[in-house]
């Protein structure tokens, strides 16, 4: 069966550093990756997808398949990045997630 | 901008009564998706419907919730009866197709369920 872990319930930073949630998962198969966002107040909403190996917002992600990991980094954290972080992983075909447990990140001022 | 419509945003209800959630997800979004979110933790996947039909539904549990999308648009999702154990926030999700996982989900708002 598969299962994601984020082993860092909250993760506090100062504006300025940089960041890293930590995202492990496994699964037999051949994983698709995501991390997932949730500002407060607002909805849950994809932040990237591991296929697309882009930066939204400033973050990245890298899937490491010897490590089974799929960090989110940002080299310098801003305020507005406070929110809760979900990694999720999909599996085989059909689009179902699998989610970890989250890391709400804290940047201070 | 489209988004996934849910209703209520919050119901309160005593253990052993019956509650219902509606959905309404993005148009021409032909799947649909029901997570339950206990808190501290992630969205667990509870039923997943392309069109009208039920595509996985492996961790619904059977013997109290039940969740239809008769004609492929909007859906309801039930549970009867309530336990105290069912306290937890129910999120509904769209994507245009399946079986694509470079399909994005879109969350609605929630309904965030207390059952005393």
């Amino acid at each position: 069966a598969q299962r994601v872990t984020q082993p860092e319930k909250l993760l506090s930073v100062f504006k300025g550093a940089p960041v890293e949630l930590k995202c492990n998962y496994s699964y037999s198969g051949s994983p698709e990756l995501f991390w997932y966002v949730q500002y407060s107040r607002q909805r849950l909403q994809l932040l990237l997808r591991h296929i697309s190996r882009e930066s939204i917002k400033g973050f990245t992600a890298d899937l490491n398949k010897g490590e089974t990991s799929f960090h989110l980094k940002k080299p310098f954290a801003q305020e507005e990045d406070s929110a809760m972080y979900y990694c999720a992983l999909s599996r085989n075909a059909g689009n179902m997630l699998t989610f970890g447990g989250g890391t709400r990140l804290m940047v201070k001022p | 901008e489209a988004e996934v419509a849910q209703s209520p945003r919050y119901k309160i209800t005593e253990k052993s009564q019956a509650v219902a959630f509606w959905c309404d997800p993005i148009s021409g979004h032909a799947t649909l998706y029901w997570y339950r979110q206990i808190l501290g933790q992630g969205p667990e996947l509870l039923v997943q419907f392309q069109d009208e039909s039920v595509v996985d539904d492996s961790q619904l549990p059977k013997d109290r919730f039940s969740a239809e999308r008769l004609k492929g648009v909007d859906s309801t999702l039930k549970i009867q009866p309530a336990e105290l154990g069912d306290s937890a926030m129910y999120l509904c999700a769209s994507s245009l197709v399946t079986g694509l996982s470079t399909d994005t989900q879109y969350f609605g708002p929630g309904t965030r369920l207390t059952v005393l």
